[in-house]
Parts: C-alpha cells; sequence; structure tokens
C-alpha cells in the first residue's frame, strides 16, 4: 500500500506567487516527515523535517511545512516563488524507524512562469 | 565539508553486462544507503549498511545486485549482469547513524542507460 502520496505531479505556478504542495501519508501513528527538492542532475536535498512538537515547521529557502494529524497531511507551502524554485519536490516519511529507511511519494514537479 | 560523492555520474552499457557504482559518503557518517529512483517515481531504498554491516538489504535484487562497504567508508553497488529494466538513477545517501538522526544527505546519483 502506498504510504506517502503526492496527489499532483506537476504544478505551474507564477513566479511571485504562493505555492502550496500536497503530501498525505497512510499511517496509524504520526510518522517522521521530510520534504526534499531535487533540481535537475542534482541529489536531494532536504527542506524541512518534522519529528514532533510545533506543527508548523520552518525549512531553508524560505519554504514551510505544516503537519495536520486529522487530515494525515504534510503540505509544503512558500509565500512567493522564485524561478529558482522550479525542480522536483518529493514528501518523505520513516515507517519504522528501526528500519530508518525513507519512503517517498512520487514526486511533484513545479514549473515557475515569469 | 564534501558531500556525498557518487561516481560514475553516468554510465550507458550493453543488456548482460557488469556494472559497478561507487559512493563515498560525507566523513563521519556511520550510514549509508543506496537508493534506486526510476523515472517519475521517489527514490526506493536498496541497501542500508552502519558501518561495513548490511543491516537491511530486503529490497536487494540477490540474484544480480550486490553491494559492499569496507572498512565502513566507501561503498560499492554491483549489477550483474544488467538487464533493460535496470536502467534508472542510483542514489547514494549517508547519514550520522545516531538514534533519531534521520536526516540523509544524497549524492547526484549514477543514471545507468542499459541498451
Amino acid at each position: 500500500a502506498q504510504s506517502v502520496t503526492q496527489p499532483d505531479i506537476h504544478i505551474t505556478v507564477s513566479e511571485g506567487a504562493s505555492l502550496e504542495l500536497r503530501c498525505n501519508y497512510s499511517y496509524g501513528a504520526t510518522p517522521y516527515l521530510f520534504w526534499y527538492v531535487q533540481s535537475p542532475g542534482q541529489g536531494l536535498q532536504l527542506l524541512l523535517k518534522y519529528f514532533s512538537g510545533d506543527t508548523l515547521v520552518q525549512g531553508i529557502k524560505g519554504f514551510e511545512a505544516e503537519f495536520k494529524r486529522s487530515q494525515s497531511s504534510f503540505n509544503l507551502r512558500k509565500p512567493s516563488v522564485h524561478w529558482s524554485d522550479a525542480a522536483e519536490y518529493f514528501c518523505a516519511v520513516v515507517r519504522d524507524t528501526g528500519r530508518r529507511a525513507l519512503t517517498f511519494g512520487s514526486g511533484t514537479r513545479l514549473q515557475v512562469q515569469p | 565539508e564534501a558531500g556525498v560523492v557518487q561516481s560514475p555520474r553516468y554510465k550507458i552499457i550493453e543488456k548482460k553486462q557488469p556494472v559497478a557504482f561507487w559512493c563515498n559518503p560525507i566523513s563521519g557518517h556511520n550510514t549509508l544507503y543506496w537508493y534506486l529512483q526510476n523515472l517519475g517515481q521517489g527514490p526506493e531504498l536498496l541497501i542500508r549498511y552502519e558501518n561495513e554491516e548490511a543491516v537491511d538489504d530486503s529490497q536487494l535484487p540477490k540474484d544480480r545486485f550486490s553491494a559492499e562497504r569496507l572498512k565502513g567508508v566507501d561503498s560499492t553497488l554491483k549489477i550483474q549482469p544488467a538487464e533493460l529494466g535496470d536502467s534508472a538513477v542510483y542514489l547514494c545517501a549517508s547519514s550520522l547513524g545516531q538514534a533519531f538522526s534521520y536526516e540523509q544527505y544524497f549524492g547526484p546519483g549514477t543514471r545507468l542507460t542499459v541498451t
């Protein structure tokens, strides 16, 4: 069963507009949650993570994400998108802390229009 | 601080040929991971090392894939023989390996094309 769902395969926004990328997980307990970004030809870079505590987490590059237990969601947001934000974004969870393995969603490709 | 280094960055081989990928993790990172990323998909774990021990290789197709991490630092992932379906990006990642430290740092990957 899919543990992490990113419903949007592809999103296009205008530069300066706000952004929200969706991520839903299916897991009984609260997993550890992550957002990674992958630029063309680059490795994945960690944007932010949630383990516990404050449900609104701040990350690098002006990104933030909010954990909503009732909706099993961990959506990524940015108030004003820059052209350099165009990339592939992956939501990931650690379901089994013993395995330490990240389970990734299938990704959302972000295009930024000038 | 240097990041995770992988080589080669690109490899094109014919099916049934062997191929090897090399990874040098971030200095001091005891945990090393190999992931497979198919086109349009998120990465999937192949194997995880804690120091030199492979502690999770349940997703590694052992009939043709093998990996090693000698001396608990560098690692090599091998495919022999390669099949057309092995065309993908192979990512290496590392982490400190401490309890509750799940932050993984990824290399740029090796893009394999099997013809």
